[in-house]
């Protein structure tokens, strides 16, 4: 079973920040938070990970609470293209990737 | 390397039939993750393989169904008899074997059995 909560929908306006919450309040101190979303009729596509610092690369920005229970994903300029399913999740050591249902994100103009 | 391709992208069969599918991982990458998603669902994992030895598969995969990855690089899923339920779209992944390594998905094989 997924290890994290998710709100199930959420909607943003194009050109503001996007802002996804995640709960892992169970998490292990060896365990790694994940982002993937996936677009309509694609396969899930990496965005980021991190353990317990904040994360940045050229798609989004990882907040990890410090005690590590929960995180945010931070799209800082949603574009159209972004309407996505967004899934978090905890991965421990090399274990395979459990999805959740994830939270679909709207983007509108 | 173009990334992970499978093959067909859509595939419709007729109830009792078999399928098989393939995947050709990105060459350097020794894990190779199959996934099974249904409508408003995340993907479920199946099964996985690290070079050509089958590692780990879910207690979802029926006797029905059959993975090979034989010289560890592409791999075939194969699902016998197929059964109305068994529409879905079908994930391939793969991977680096470390924790530090995300996946990389293909765009996945579309069945409908009918």
């Amino acid at each position: 079973d997924a290890k994290t909560t998710q709100p199930p929908s959420m909607d943003c306006a194009e050109g503001r920040a996007a802002n996804l919450p995640c709960n892992h309040s169970t998490i292990s101190g060896n365990e790694y938070v994940y982002w993937y979303r996936q677009i309509h009729s694609q396969g899930p596509q990496y965005i980021i990970h991190g353990l317990k610092n904040n994360e940045t690369n050229e798609m989004a920005s990882l907040i990890i609470t410090e005690d590590r229970k929960s995180s945010t994903l931070i799209l800082p300029h949603a574009t159209l293209r972004d309407t996505a399913v967004y899934y978090c999740i905890v991965r421990e050591n090399t274990d395979k990737l459990i999805f959740g249902t994830g939270t679909r994100l709207q983007v509108f103009p | 390397d173009t990334g992970v391709s499978q093959n067909p992208r859509h595939k419709i069969t007729k109830r009792g039939q078999n399928v098989t599918f393939r995947c050709d991982p990105i060459s350097e990458h020794n894990r190779l993750y199959w996934y099974r998603q249904t409508l408003g669902q995340g993907p479920e994992f199946l099964t996985y393989f690290q070079n050509e030895a089958q590692l780990e598969k879910s207690r979802l995969l029926s006797d029905r169904f059959s993975a090979e990855r034989p010289k560890g690089s592409f791999s075939t899923l194969e699902i016998q008899r197929t059964e109305q339920g068994d529409s879905a779209m079908y994930l391939c992944a793969s991977s680096l074997a470390s924790v530090n390594y995300g996946y990389t998905f293909g765009s996945g094989t579309r069945l409908t059995v009918v």
